[in-house]
């Protein structure tokens, strides 16, 4: 099945400097490429996904670039603030028919200092 | 328009007790999923219901079951429930489970075996 990792496991970034979490997968078949934001004791939230025929995708200060060759993708975040501060989970799943099932990293906890 | 709503919030059993939690999605996804959150294995996969069929399972035991109503409502069960059950569930929901239908996740049930 599908493992997907996630590096680092922890990351301390001062406030308006970027953060840059990484994933890689093994599944050659996945082709669709979320990531979540989980505020401590909150419900996971997308923030932004990718699919498999785009390279990058950017919203505001969010950007997820995705090199299929390599299989591995990255969120990117610029102008980090406090407000970002979270865990952060990426994932990975491949459309098999009509069923959808996501493989998650272990998540990265990023803190945002001022 | 209303999220996907988990109840209970808080669940405190005993070893060897069973318990249901329940998931309404939101209105009009027809797709519902549920997910395992520990800090040591992270988001894992349970199973998704599509239209009152499961559609996909995850590597858990059989004492992990679930159910989907006609409304799409949906309920997991877990039987004779074990010390390393405790953790936070997770039910997400999505409009087909298929592509370009992301998952939206509710606030989580955490369950304490005791």
């Amino acid at each position: 099945g599908e493992n997907v990792e996630q590096h680092p496991s922890t990351l301390s970034v001062q406030e308006g400097d970027s953060a840059v979490i990484k994933c890689t997968y093994s599944d050659s078949a996945s082709n669709y490429f979320p990531w979540y934001k989980q505020e401590l004791g909150k419900r996971p939230q997308l923030i932004i996904d990718i699919r498999s025929n785009v390279g990058e995708k950017k919203d505001q200060r969010i950007a997820v670039t995705l090199n299929k060759t390599a299989k591995h993708f990255s969120l990117h975040i610029t102008e980090t603030q406090p407000e970002d501060s979270a865990v952060y989970f990426c994932a990975a799943s491949s459309w098999a028919g009509t069923a959808s099932k996501l493989t998650f990293g272990t998540g990265t906890r990023l803190q945002v200092t001022l | 328009k209303a999220g996907v709503t988990q109840t209970p919030r808080y669940l405190i059993k005993t070893r060897g007790q069973q318990v249901t939690l329940s998931c309404s999605p939101i209105s009009g996804h027809r797709s519902v999923s549920w997910y395992q959150q520990t800090p040591g294995q992270g988001l894992q996969f349970l199973f998704e219901y599509f239209s009152e069929t499961q559609r996909n399972k995850g590597n858990f035991p059989g004492r992990f079951s679930g159910r989907q109503f006609s409304n799409s409502r949906s309920e997991m069960n877990v039987s004779t429930l074990e010390l390393g059950d405790s953790a936070l569930y997770l039910c997400a929901s999505s409009m087909t489970g298929g592509e370009n239908s992301p998952l939206h996740f509710g606030n989580g049930t955490r369950l304490t075996v005791t």
